[in-house]
């Protein structure tokens, strides 16, 4: 199937850094989509993007569709200790496989106060 | 509140055992699906619904069976496990085809 390649794997900051992560794929993806995953919970939906080039925030945090369709990242700015977790990007198909999700293999977030 | 309730939250059982794991939204939405979550690998779809009586196979659809038979619920069967089914697993729904939310998951162990 699809991949997509994220990265970084995992990052360690300190509290007030930006954060920058993204994802990278050889398929192109009509959505993208950013979630958030605390231990022991299911993902949180941050972000969804719909058109290439799209740069859409929310809070301190800001995503962009890359303009091949192929590529998103996610800005996480001033980052505090509660954005700790995991964050994963996710790509839809359209076509014949509308509604198939692609995840990538996360980032791991860790903020020293 | 919205939400997407799974059961079981945690379950043991051995090789071959039929078991059934339930997924129910009260939203509405149209769209539900189900993910398999392994350490190294992230999340990788099994299966998606988007409607009544439209279900198609996601990334990794061997061994696993769904139903849409009403909106709310989307249950994942599987007829015969094996121990490469241990794994964390969550159901989402969401409108359109994206899914906004998530279940807590279910932890399956297969011996």
């Amino acid at each position: 199937g699809q991949q997509l390649n994220q990265s970084p794997q995992s990052m360690f900051i300190q509290e007030g850094e930006d954060v920058s992560m993204n994802c990278t794929s050889s398929s192109i993806f009509n959505t993208w989509l950013w979630y958030k995953q605390d231990p022991g919970e299911g993902p949180v939906l941050l972000i969804a993007l719909y058109k290439a080039g799209e740069l859409t925030s929310n809070g301190r945090l800001t995503a962009q569709f890359g303009i091949t369709r192929k590529d998103s990242f996610l800005n996480i700015s001033a980052s505090i200790p509660s954005d700790v977790g995991i964050y994963f990007c996710a790509g839809l198909t359209g076509g014949t496989s509308y509604g198939k999700l692609t995840f990538g293999q996360g980032t791991i977030l860790t903020v020293h106060p | 509140e919205a939400q997407v309730t799974q059961n079981p939250r945690y379950l043991i059982t051995v090789t071959g055992k039929k078991l059934t794991v339930t997924c129910s939204q009260n939203m509405n939405h149209e769209y539900m699906s189900w993910y398999r979550q392994d350490p190294g690998l992230g999340l990788r779809q099994i299966y998606y619904s988007m409607n009544v009586e439209v279900t198609d196979k996601g990334d990794v659809p061997e061994g696993y069976k769904v139903s849409r038979k009403e909106k709310r619920n989307f249950p994942l069967i599987l007829e015969s496990p094996s121990p490469n089914q241990t794994s964390l697993y969550f159901c989402a729904s969401g409108r359109g085809q994206q899914p906004q939310h998530f279940g807590d998951g279910t932890r399956l162990s297969i011996l």
